[in-house]
């Protein structure tokens, strides 16, 4: 099989506040994770490219400096929103690719930025 | 920009019923094309996933088509089952690996 977990699945949090939100290949290696976003009756938007080793690529219009994210591990991205504001809650899911160019997808994290 | 529009946007049937979903896309130089099936408030579940040189998959009730050269893709659900209530989306993948999502159909099946 192929699983991705994330962590935590739902985080509530003050707005300016930083909050971490992880995501783990379990039982494969992904030198190449995503990470989306999906704003309510919207389909998913893909924020950024995460790989092992090196700095993501974020798309038109994603803050790098806002959205950090870590890719330190084979099985490990982390995606930090900072400073986050109400404008910020979303859920975000994000998806490890395999060797055969298939993604696996987390179950998400639901933010609620108050 | 590759586009993903799918149609409809919601849908309701009579349990039993066959169904087909349509997703198109506009630049038709993909990869490959995938349908997910998403629950409320959950992640994705790959349904099938269908590579550029391939016509069409199937698995158990569900068989989707790619017509590359036209930009379509169906899903064809046979047999409905209130089971099968879910957002349904198309995704393509184009050669940087990332997924171009549609908004999906809503999907209701009643009993």
């Amino acid at each position: 099989g192929a699983v991705v977990s994330q962590h935590p699945s739902w985080v509530i949090c003050k707005s300016g506040t930083s909050v971490k939100i992880e995501c783990r290949s379990l039982d494969f290696q992904a030198t190449t994770m995503f990470w989306y976003r999906q704003f309510p009756k919207q389909s998913l938007m893909l924020m950024a490219t995460s790989n092992e080793g090196s700095k993501a690529t974020y798309e038109q219009g994603v803050e790098k400096d806002k959205f950090l994210i870590n890719h330190a591990s084979l099985t490990l991205s982390t995606l930090t929103v900072t400073s986050a504001h109400p404008e910020d809650s979303s859920f975000y899911i994000c998806s490890a690719l395999k060797t055969s160019r298939e993604q696996f997808f987390g179950p998400g994290t639901r933010l609620t930025v108050l | 920009k590759q586009e993903v529009t799918q149609i409809p946007a919601a849908l309701s049937v009579p349990e039993g019923e066959n169904l087909v979903l349509n997703c198109s896309f506009t630049d038709s130089a993909i990869y490959n094309l995938q349908w997910f099936r998403q629950d409320p408030g959950k992640g994705l579940t790959s349904l099938l996933l269908i590579q550029s040189s391939q016509r069409e998959q199937t698995s158990g009730r569900l068989n989707a088509s790619l017509d590359k050269s036209s930009g379509r893709s169906t899903l064809y659900i046979a047999a409905s089952q209130p089971g099968d209530s879910a957002t349904y989306l198309c995704a393509v993948e184009d050669s940087g690996y990332a997924l171009n999502f549609g908004k999906g159909t809503s999907l209701l099946v009643t009993p």
